[in-house]
């Protein structure tokens, strides 16, 4: 099973907004909106961020949110804080009924 | 509080089989929907999928690992057991568990343990 494909690193300023993208196929992304995203910082474990695509746990920023568009799904977070600079991962369910992670982002805020 | 706490050997040799315990509060396996996975990480470098156990004993492994791996489940102890075989030192990694919850529409992971790392060495 393939990982999804996220970019290695992506940077901001403090305030602005990043996105990052998770590209999949029909067979994952595309085909189910089982789409989450975790966030780890170093040593810790990973902390859902966004589930079923676009919904937020209880206690998550509303700095985060969610989409998807054919077998692209994106996290998009605004108003870039210190605090953010973490790795982010994507995570989908499968057509052969099984989890799939992405590769990882690393966010640099700058 | 729903919380998850691996426990298991730090260190390992090739070829030996590595069984790790979860052991979980908060919740109970037997509630319909309720499942457990494990997720592993070799140091600096990204999340893996390795397996799942649903409340009604079903279970999913990664189609790359399906071979060496084995998950059971005792309710009575709130306990997730994983044990993989014939380890190898490209096994070496944090192994997390983590509680599987459901939405009307999807699953996710909303719940992790702190990890265990499992070092495999001669």
């Amino acid at each position: 099973q393939s990982a999804l494909t996220q970019p290695a690193s992506v940077s901001g300023s403090p305030g602005q907004s990043i996105t990052i993208s998770c590209t999949g196929t029909s067979s994952d992304v595309g085909g189910y909106n089982y789409v989450s995203w975790y966030q780890q910082h170093p040593g810790k474990a990973p902390k859902l961020m966004i589930y079923d695509v676009s919904n937020r746990p209880s206690g998550v920023s509303n700095r985060f949110s969610g989409s998807k568009s054919g077998n692209t799904a994106s996290l998009t977070i605004s108003g870039l804080q210190a605090e953010d600079e973490a790795d982010y991962y994507c995570s989908s369910y499968t057509s052969s009924s099984f989890v799939v992670f992405g590769g990882g982002t690393k966010l640099t805020v700058l | 509080q729903i919380t998850l706490k691996e426990s298991g050997p730090t260190l390992v040799k090739p070829t030996q089989t590595l069984t790790l315990t979860c052991t979980f509060s908060g919740f109970s396996l037997s509630t319909s929907g309720v499942g457990v996975g494990w997720i592993r990480q070799p140091p600096g470098k990204a999340l893996e999928w390795l397996a799942l156990i649903y409340w009604d004993d079903d279970k999913r492994y990664s189609p790359s690992l399906k071979s060496r791996l084995t998950i059971t489940k005792d309710t009575s102890k709130n306990q997730v057991v994983l044990t993989m075989t014939n380890m190898d030192p490209v096994d070496t990694a944090t192994y997390y568990c983590a509680h599987r919850a459901c939405s009307s529409t999807s699953c996710y992971l909303d719940y992790w343990g702190q990890g265990t790392l499992v070092t495999v060495s001669s």
